[in-house]
C-alpha cells in the first residue's frame, strides 16, 4: 500500500475555498487516488477519485500532480457541514479492493 | 438515494458473549466489507466478501470473527467470544460492481464490551 502524508488538521472560514493536500510519493502507476471523508459520528463517505487528470464532481475537485506523487482536494466553498476528517487513499482497483485509511486531515470550518 | 443500513446502532455485551452485527447493503451491490474504528483511532479493514466467500481478511479478523450473507439481503459479522478490545464502531460497506470505485458505508454499530 502506498504511504500517504496529510496535515493533521486545517481550519478554514465558512464560504471560502479549502485546499487539502496529500503526499503519496510511493504511489504505483495503477493506483487510483480516492478521497473519503468522515463527518462526526458517521461512517466514511466517498468524495472523489482520480487517476491522472484533474476531476470535478458536485462535492469537490481533485487536482493531481503531473508526477502523481501528490494531490489536492479542493472544496470550492466550504460550509459548516464540510467539517470532517478527510482521507486520501491510493489503491489499485481490483474489484474487491480494501480501503486503507490513514489518520487523515481534520478540517474545522469557522463560521 | 439507496443507503447501507446497520443494526443495532449500539450493542452492549459482556466479555465472552457472542454478538452478531447486521448490515443490509445496497440492493444489487456485489462486494461487501466490514471495517472497524476503535475510539480515537483509524478506520481499519476487517474483511471483504464477494460471491459468497471471503476475498480478503486482515490480521484482526481471526478465528473469533465470521461473516455470512444468509439470505441475499443481509450481511452479518459475528464475534464468537467478545473481548474488551473488540469495543469499537463497526462499519459495513458495499460496492456495486468490479469497475465501480465508490464504497458506500453504513452509519455503524457501536459495540461496547464490558
Amino acid at each position: 500500500d502506498a504511504k500517504t502524508t496529510q496535515p493533521n488538521s486545517m481550519e478554514s472560514n465558512e464560504e471560502e475555498p479549502v485546499h487539502l493536500p496529500c503526499n503519496h510519493s510511493t504511489i504505483s502507476g495503477t493506483d487510483y487516488i480516492h478521497w473519503y471523508r468522515q463527518l462526526p459520528s458517521q461512517g466514511p463517505e466517498y468524495v472523489i477519485h482520480g487517476l491522472t487528470s484533474n476531476v470535478n464532481n458536485r462535492m469537490a475537485s481533485l487536482a493531481i500532480a503531473e508526477d502523481r506523487k501528490s494531490s489536492t482536494l479542493i472544496l470550492h466553498r466550504a460550509t459548516l457541514r464540510d467539517a470532517a476528517v478527510y482521507y486520501c487513499i491510493p489503491e489499485k482497483p481490483r474489484g474487491n479492493e480494501k480501503l486503507t485509511f490513514g489518520t487523515g486531515t481534520r478540517l474545522t470550518i469557522i463560521p | 438515494e439507496p443507503e447501507v443500513t446497520q443494526t443495532p446502532s449500539h450493542q452492549v455485551t459482556q466479555m465472552g458473549q457472542e454478538v452478531i452485527l447486521r448490515c443490509v447493503p445496497i440492493s444489487n451491490h456485489l462486494y461487501f466489507y466490514w471495517y472497524r474504528q476503535i475510539l480515537g483511532q483509524k478506520v481499519e479493514f476487517l474483511v471483504s466478501f464477494y460471491n459468497n466467500e471471503i476475498s480478503e481478511k486482515s490480521e484482526i479478523f481471526d478465528d473469533q470473527f465470521s461473516v455470512e450473507r444468509p439470505d441475499g439481503s443481509n450481511f452479518t459479522l459475528k464475534i464468537r467470544s467478545t473481548k474488551l478490545e473488540d469495543s469499537a464502531m463497526y462499519f459495513c460497506a458495499s460496492k456495486g460492481h468490479p469497475n465501480s470505485i465508490e464504497q458506500y458505508f453504513g452509519p455503524g454499530t457501536r459495540l461496547t464490551v464490558t
